[in-house]
């Protein structure tokens, strides 16, 4: 089945720890996108790849990073320098930057 | 910047019957693209309905439709013979369809839809 995964559906985080999100797509799509969710909201940007070994910085990029090695992956990682990282997570993609984006089941953040 | 306003935070239809949901939007630009997007209690977000502003025509997808009034910056959506599945929260997003434009989506905060047996 073609579709976006996304892993671990919870995650802990201790302070002062990193920790990495997965984010892997098989439908052989270009674009990938990191989205946070916090309650009552809507999405806001973290960070987008249009291409592998190339991302740009969104609306809310601040403690995290990411990396594109590799056409089917977009990990993100969430440093210790993200002061408020409780949040859900979700990962999208699309075919290229002009199209509708598919998401992924999303990753539950939490603090200790 | 591009803003997204969804004025009804929750919203309740019977079973079978017809829910319209609000969507306004602000923007200068000529040319975007605006989504329907539903999320379930398992938080997945589901695509409901996509609109190209160029097109005068509203879109459809089974029982979901728009109405578009690109001049009002209005993108309302309807739910037509309301199912117990259908409930779930309801995002409205825009997207710029400028080459070179923002890569994002950007939301509204979302209706909450109850669907009532």
């Amino acid at each position: 089945d073609g579709g976006i995964t996304q892993s671990p559906k919870y995650l802990f985080r201790k302070e002062g720890q990193n920790v990495t999100l997965s984010c892997e797509q098989n439908l052989n799509h270009d674009a990938m996108y990191w989205y946070r969710q916090d309650p009552g909201q809507g999405l806001r940007l973290i960070y987008y790849s249009q291409i592998v070994n190339d991302f740009q910085k969104g609306d809310i990029a601040e403690g995290y990073s990411v990396s594109r090695e590799k056409k089917e992956s977009f990990p993100l990682t969430v440093t210790s320098a993200q002061k408020n990282p409780t949040a859900f997570y979700l990962c999208a993609s699309s075919v290229d930057h002009g199209e509708t984006q598919y998401f992924g089941p999303g990753t539950r953040l939490l603090v200790l | 910047a591009q803003t997204v306003t969804q004025s009804q935070p929750e919203m309740s239809v019977q079973e079978a019957e017809t829910v319209t949901l609000s969507c306004t939007y602000d923007t200068s630009e000529s040319d975007y693209y605006l989504f329907w997007y539903k999320q379930p209690p398992s938080r997945q977000m589901i695509l409901v309905i996509r609109q190209e502003a160029y097109k005068q025509q509203n879109a459809t997808e089974n029982r979901f439709s728009v109405n578009f009034q690109k001049a009002a910056k209005s993108f309302s959506l309807k739910i037509s013979d309301s199912q117990l599945g259908d409930a779930a929260m309801y995002f409205c997003a825009y997207r710029s369809a400028f080459p070179g434009g923002s890569e994002k989506l950007v939301f509204g905060k979302g209706t909450k839809l109850t669907v009532n047996p």
